[in-house]
């Protein structure tokens, strides 16, 4: 069965730090890795990831995955409250039986206090 | 973006009564909708998956015959609470999929609560 785990599972912060959530798996027949942050209604997507090593950046938002030692980091820096959420990991069903099915992680709730 | 919407966004109804959200794909035709119920402050758990034009598969613990789901075309999944009671009070999030892709896209979910 596929494991998605984050951590920490909840953060509080001020605005101008950076943070790091961390998000680890294991799954059978890696395919790739999604972010997505959530505010008050729908998940929305950030990044998606499939070869180590290789950062994508989104504005302050910055991801990388390392498939040797199966986990992601998820990186914001210059909080704003905006980025006030919570953020989750998830990872695509690997064994082929349920095509789209995403496994999702605990989440992390970042708390960005002005 | 794929838009995805569900309708109603909230509803409030008593207990004993049943309730349905509908999940449509608006830009795209869907092969798969995932439903998820999310509690307070917690991650998506995924109820069922929503073939359209098979029975759903549902995850284990969920009661498919209290939470009935129907995929009657390739953009509309709809999801049914039967008998609904306190504790099915939730936020209900439903996800359509276009194949070919990894990306689910979200709908932006049902408040319910039962009184």
């Amino acid at each position: 069965e596929d494991k998605v785990v984050q951590s920490p599972l909840s953060l509080v912060v001020h605005e101008g730090d950076t943070v790091t959530l961390n998000c680890s798996y294991e799954v059978t027949n890696f395919r790739s890795l999604l972010w997505y942050k959530q505010e008050k209604k729908a998940p929305t997507f950030l990044f998606m990831l499939t070869s180590s090593g290789i950062e994508k950046k989104s504005g302050r938002l910055s991801s990388i995955l390392d498939k040797k030692e199966l986990f992601s980091i998820l990186n914001i820096t210059a909080t704003q409250t905006g980025d006030s959420a919570i953020y989750l990991c998830a990872v695509p069903d690997g064994s082929g039986t349920s095509y789209g099915k995403l496994t999702f992680g605990q989440g992390t709730i970042l708390t960005v206090h002005p | 973006g794929a838009v995805v919407s569900q309708h109603p966004s909230r509803v409030i109804c008593k207990s004993g009564t049943s309730v349905k959200i509908e999940c449509r794909s608006l830009d795209f035709q869907a092969t798969t909708m995932f439903w998820y119920r999310q509690f307070p402050k917690q991650s998506l758990m995924l109820m069922a998956t929503s073939n359209e034009g098979s029975k759903a598969t549902y995850e284990q613990g969920v009661e498919k015959d209290k939470f009935l789901i129907n995929h009657a075309s390739l953009t509309l999944s709809t999801l049914t609470v039967t008998s609904a009671h306190p504790e099915d009070s939730s936020f209900y999030i439903c996800s359509a999929f276009r194949g070919g892709h990894y990306e689910q896209y979200f709908g932006p979910g049902t408040r319910l609560t039962v009184t």
